[in-house]
């Protein structure tokens, strides 16, 4: 069985600039969630997915968000770029809400110039 | 905010030898979870133990976790040079599946 797919796995973006970044689950998978890594802050959470609806959401601005779609992929998006997201972002997959375990993919890498 | 905070930050050794990483947490807790990572790509599933576990082992993976010192251990006997990764303790919030990750402690295991 495939694993997490991202796409795509490096990104390079200039600040005030918006970007897509596309996550397709494990196959099965109903659950996505999104965490960004930074050496400062570590893995933090941004959001989480189920059956196409924001289920639960970290402490992030507006500038970050998200979408499920009907087969489970997920997309997320910051706007109006900062440096400071530059960042490894991380999607992970999971049976259901309320399932442990997380699959996670390999992560894009943003850097934000 | 880190729930979990592993010590040490880092750790090295020589093969064969054993490493034990501790995490601990603040609030109470689900599960505890531990996961590695190698060098800035996604994280592996190392092992899940639950709050009314005590005790846990996964081939050379053993776990321990303490709910009353709010704490965990991960011991990885005979290291081997592949276990070179860093290595994050994390917990379950309330609301679902969102995990919480500490800042991770990297193991440098030497041949």
């Amino acid at each position: 069985k495939a694993g997490v797919t991202q796409t795509p796995r490096y990104l390079i973006k200039t600040r005030g600039q918006q970007v897509t970044l596309s996550c397709s689950p494990i196959s099965g998978h109903r659950s996505v969630s999104w965490y960004q890594q930074t050496p400062g802050q570590g893995l933090q959470f941004l959001f989480e997915y189920f059956s196409e609806t924001q289920r639960n959401k970290g402490n992030f601005p507006g500038r970050f968000s998200g979408r499920q779609f009907s087969n489970s992929r997920s997309e997320m998006n910051v706007s109006t770029l900062e440096l400071g997201d530059s960042a490894l972002y991380l999607c992970a997959s999971s049976l259901a809400l309320g399932t442990d375990t997380q699959y996670f993919g390999p992560g894009t890498r943003l850097t934000v110039l | 905010s880190q729930q979990g905070e592993e010590d040490p930050q880092a750790l090295s050794i020589q093969e064969g030898e054993n490493a034990t990483m501790n995490c601990s947490y603040k609030t109470s807790i689900n599960n505890l979870q531990w996961y590695r990572q190698n060098s800035g790509r996604g994280l592996v599933h190392l092992i899940l133990i639950r709050s009314n576990e005590r005790e846990k082992h996964s081939g050379r993976l053993r776990v321990t976790l303490d709910t009353s010192k709010k704490s965990s251990s991960l011991l990885i006997t005979a290291s081997r040079a592949a276990d070179t990764a860093s290595y994050f303790c994390a917990t379950s919030n309330q609301a679902g599946t969102a995990l919480i990750f500490g800042k991770g402690t990297t193991l440098s295991v030497s041949s």
